[in-house]
């Protein structure tokens, strides 16, 4: 079964500071894999999205993530990050098998900004 | 476009009771998605409605849930008797039909309902 590891529960970084949050799956084809971001009162929001090519996926807001197949991982990157992007960030694997099904989500990193 | 909408947005609830969630997907999507996140646990699949019919229900925990999805568009979540553990955070997303094998669509997520249970 696929399964995904955030490791870090919560992050702080300054602002203006480069951020790289961690994601490891455990799948066994080539996976779908997508960051989502939930701010406050709202709902997750695609951030990112990796189905084949170019292992460095760009996003919205500033976001990259890339796909390391050997080490079955997916971090996302930001150079600078602004108060505004304080929220919680989910990685998800989706079933390439099957294209449009489920996904399966870690635990989530809650991003904390700090002047 | 309008997104998805899920309503309430909180709903609080005795053990016993019954409670209904709504989900209106954006218009013409027809994949709809359940899922589920326990306080500080992932978020966890439901199941998945094409149209009106059920593709994917492992994801139930049990036979207190019933979803449905009348006429394709709007879908319900019902769970009766609720339970403490039932507490969380439902989302709904939907997704565009897909046209090929081996494709897949983003899924666009609601706000969530955040059920809570005493």
């Amino acid at each position: 079964a696929q399964s995904v590891t955030q490791p870090d529960i919560h992050i702080t970084v300054s602002e203006g500071a480069s951020l790289e949050l961690r994601c490891n799956y455990s799948y066994g084809a080539t996976p779908y894999l997508f960051w989502y971001v939930q701010s406050p009162g709202q709902g997750l929001q695609l951030l990112l999205k990796y189905f084949s090519g170019d292992t460095l996926v760009q996003g919205i807001k500033g976001f990259e993530a890339e796909f390391k197949r050997s080490q079955s991982s997916f971090n996302l990157r930001k150079p600078s990050v602004h108060w505004s992007d304080a929220a919680e960030y989910f990685c998800a694997v989706g079933d390439s098998n099957f294209g449009n099904e489920k996904l399966t989500f870690g635990t989530g990193t809650r991003l904390t900004i700090i002047p | 476009e309008a997104g998805v909408t899920q309503f309430p947005s909180h709903s609080v609830i005795e053990k016993g009771q019954t409670v209904t969630l709504r989900c209106d997907p954006i218009s013409g999507h027809d994949n709809l998605y359940w899922y589920r996140r326990v306080m500080g646990k992932e978020i966890k699949f439901l199941l998945h409605f094409v149209k009106e019919s059920k593709q994917d229900e492992s994801g139930m925990p049990n036979n207190r849930f019933l979803a449905e999805r009348t006429g394709g568009t709007y879908s319900t979540l019902k769970v009766q008797p609720a339970e403490l553990e039932d507490s969380g955070v439902y989302f709904c997303a939907s997704s565009r039909k897909l046209t090929g094998a081996g494709h897949t669509d983003t899924q666009y997520f609601g706000p969530g309902t955040r059920l809570t249970v005493l």
